[in-house]
């Protein structure tokens, strides 16, 4: 069955410090994956998209890469701030929809 | 930027009643319309996908006599949770994809409904 894995334990960081989020997949073969930010009680909000044939993809303070033989990405933050503290979702599509792992929460703390 | 409205954004009922979620797009034309309901701490699951002017098409597992979707116009999807139980008790969020689909496939969600079935 089609698996999409997020680190379930929250990360805590200290403000300023890079965080590494995780995505590994199974069962699946994305042209793309995507990346959500969600805060509690909101809708999720779309943050980047990388392509198969992308191996790294920046915007701003955010970088995602995707190893498509490791069947992962990597989601980073530089210079984290307090305002960066969400849950992060990796997506992906299947048929027509689109999957989305369970997130991992990132906390930083000042 | 494309924005979707989602109303109410929390409802407490009593169970047996039915309750109507509206989900607009409110700048663009979305053809179709994704409704994921939400658990504590869990993923969010695919519910249905709702097509304009067709019937819309159920995941597995879901009811599709329990919850009711209606696409009527390019603009507005309704869920409606028919003779709510409190297992029903989740965050319902609808998502759409903008017509024509935006190079980044990227999907606009709605800030979610909090369903409290009592």
């Amino acid at each position: 069955s089609q698996k999409i894995e997020q680190n379930s334990e929250a990360l805590n960081i200290q403000e300023g410090k890079t965080a590494t989020l995780t995505c590994n997949y199974t069962n699946y073969s994305p042209a793309y994956l995507q990346w959500y930010r969600q805060d509690p009680g909101r809708g999720p909000v779309f943050l980047l998209l990388i392509r198969e044939n992308e191996k790294e993809k920046r915007k701003e303070r955010l970088k995602v890469t995707f190893d498509t033989t490791l069947k992962q990405s990597l989601f980073h933050i530089t210079a984290s701030q307090p305002a960066d503290s969400a849950t992060y979702l990796c997506a992906l599509i299947s048929g027509y929809a689109l999957n989305f792992g369970k997130g991992t929460s990132l906390l930083v703390t000042p | 930027g494309a924005v979707v409205s989602q109303h109410p954004s929390w409802v407490i009922c009593k169970s047996g009643t039915s309750v109507k979620i509206e989900c607009r797009s409110l700048d663009f034309q979305a053809t179709t319309m994704f409704w994921y309901r939400q658990f504590p701490k869990q993923s969010l699951m695919l519910m249905a996908t709702s097509n304009e002017g067709s019937k819309a098409t159920y995941e597995q597992g879901v009811e599709k006599d329990k919850f009711l979707i209606n696409h009527a116009s390019l603009t507005l999807s309704t869920l409606t949770v028919t003779s709510a139980h409190p297992e029903d008790s989740s965050f319902y969020i609808c998502s759409a994809r903008s017509f024509p689909v935006a190079n980044t496939g990227e999907l606009f969600f709605g800030e979610g409904s909090r369903l409290t079935v009592l």
